[in-house]
Formats: C-alpha cells, sequence, structure tokens
C-alpha cells in the first residue's frame, strides 16, 4: 500500500485478556516504531526497529509489552494481560532511516479500550 | 532528557487571523525539532521540521517556525487561518542522534471560526 497500515483500527478486550497489534510499514523504509497516545497527551514513544539491528525497547512501559518485526516488514506489537491503563491509540511509524531527515509516516492507529 | 511543552492545549482562532501555537524545548544537545498535524480521522503527518541549519522553517500549507535557541522555544505561525487547518498540532523534539525517537508535547487542538 502507500501508506502505513495498522490493525485492527479499534479492538475492545477485556482485562487480563493479550493483545496483538499489527503494522505494515511503507515498502523500502527500514526503520519502524510504536508509539502510545493515551487520552490527552502525547505520544509516547514505545520501541523502535533499524533493519537487522537489536531493537531500541528503552520505552516499553512494562515486560508485558513486547514487539517483533521480522526484517524489514510487518510488526506486531503484543501486551499481555492487559490492564485498563493500556487503553491508549497505538500508533505505528516507518521511516527511511537516512540521518537527518526525522520525517516518520503515521498509520491511522489502533484504539485499544480494555475493559 | 528531553522535554517539551506546548502552551494550551486549546487554540481558536477566526478564518483570515494570525495562528501562533507555542513550544518549548529542553535539550541537553543540539535539537532536531519537528511539528506534526493531526487532521480528524487521520495520521500524524510532518508539518515542517529543523535540523540546525535556517532558523526559520517553512513547511506545507502556510505554516512557518522559528528556532530561538536562547528562547527555547520553536513556535508555528501562520498569517491567516483557513477553515481547513483545523487540526491538532504537535511539537516533538528528537532523542539524541536517533531522530526517530521523538518526544512530543501533549498537542494543541487548533479551532477556526467562520
Amino acid at each position: 500500500g502507500a501508506g502505513v497500515s495498522q490493525s485492527p483500527s479499534n479492538k475492545v478486550t477485556e482485562k487480563g485478556k493479550d493483545v496483538e497489534l499489527r503494522c505494515d510499514p511503507i515498502s523500502g523504509h527500514t526503520a519502524l516504531y510504536w508509539y502510545r497516545q493515551r487520552l490527552g497527551q502525547g505520544l509516547e514513544f514505545l520501541i523502535y526497529f533499524q533493519g537487522n539491528s537489536a531493537p531500541d525497547k528503552s520505552g516499553l512501559p512494562s515486560d508485558r509489552f513486547s514487539a517483533e518485526r521480522t526484517g524489514e516488514s510487518v510488526s506486531t506489537l503484543t501486551i499481555q494481560r492487559t490492564q485498563q491503563e493500556d487503553s491508549a491509540v497505538y500508533l505505528c511509524a516507518s521511516s527511511t532511516p537516512s540521518e537527518g531527515t526525522g520525517e516518520l509516516f503515521f498509520g491511522e492507529g489502533s484504539r485499544l479500550t480494555v475493559l | 532528557a528531553q522535554s517539551v511543552t506546548q502552551l494550551g492545549s486549546h487554540v481558536s482562532v477566526s478564518e483570515g487571523a494570525l495562528v501562533l501555537l507555542r513550544c518549548n524545548y529542553s535539550s541537553s544537545v543540539p535539537p532536531y525539532l519537528f511539528w506534526y498535524v493531526q487532521y480528524p480521522n487521520q495520521g500524524l503527518q510532518l508539518l515542517l521540521k529543523y535540523t540546525s541549519a535556517a532558523t526559520l522553517v517553512k513547511g506545507i500549507n502556510g505554516f512557518e517556525a522559528e528556532f530561538k535557541k536562547s528562547e527555547t522555544s520553536f513556535h508555528l505561525t501562520k498569517p491567516s487561518a483557513h477553515m481547513s487547518d483545523a487540526a491538532e498540532y504537535f511539537c516533538a523534539v528528537s532523542r539524541g542522534t536517533s531522530y526517530g525517537k521523538l518526544t512530543f508535547g501533549q498537542g494543541t487542538i487548533l479551532t477556526v471560526h467562520p
């Protein structure tokens, strides 16, 4: 596709369940980022993948959060044993690795509601 | 550590009036600074960026921002607001050399009245 694609667009789950969110980046973009946007707040960095390098997981809020990416393609963000405070919009972005450009291309997000 | 403060969670202007959205940052290294815009039901898109070149940066849709190191500011302006400018605007600073690891402000919702 032409842009970053995320699925599902909306997910309602019960507390304690696991959820998986998917991101399909723009073809050729080697860098992929996950951000979280809680209601009324700015975006929080979660994790960063660059090519085949080890991911930067410094923003993951707890060990219930994990993400995978195979090569330079699709990424999956997994939240285990969801809590109500996990309710947020999860945004994926991709970019080329050129130093200094700084332009991230964002998907429309996956809205997660934990009941 | 970096941080970003956007003054005013909501700004309302009349069509044709000046738009001024304020952003102040803190950074321990020379920053890269960005403004992103999120239109209703759309993903964020880059409006403009400062990467240590010219301090006055021009972006899309007539927006511009000026980097003022002495004031640690990067305010966004547009001389004349259009109805189509109604959106949420986010200021962001890069986290060191990993330019895509951004620290975002809390966002400012711009409303434009006819």
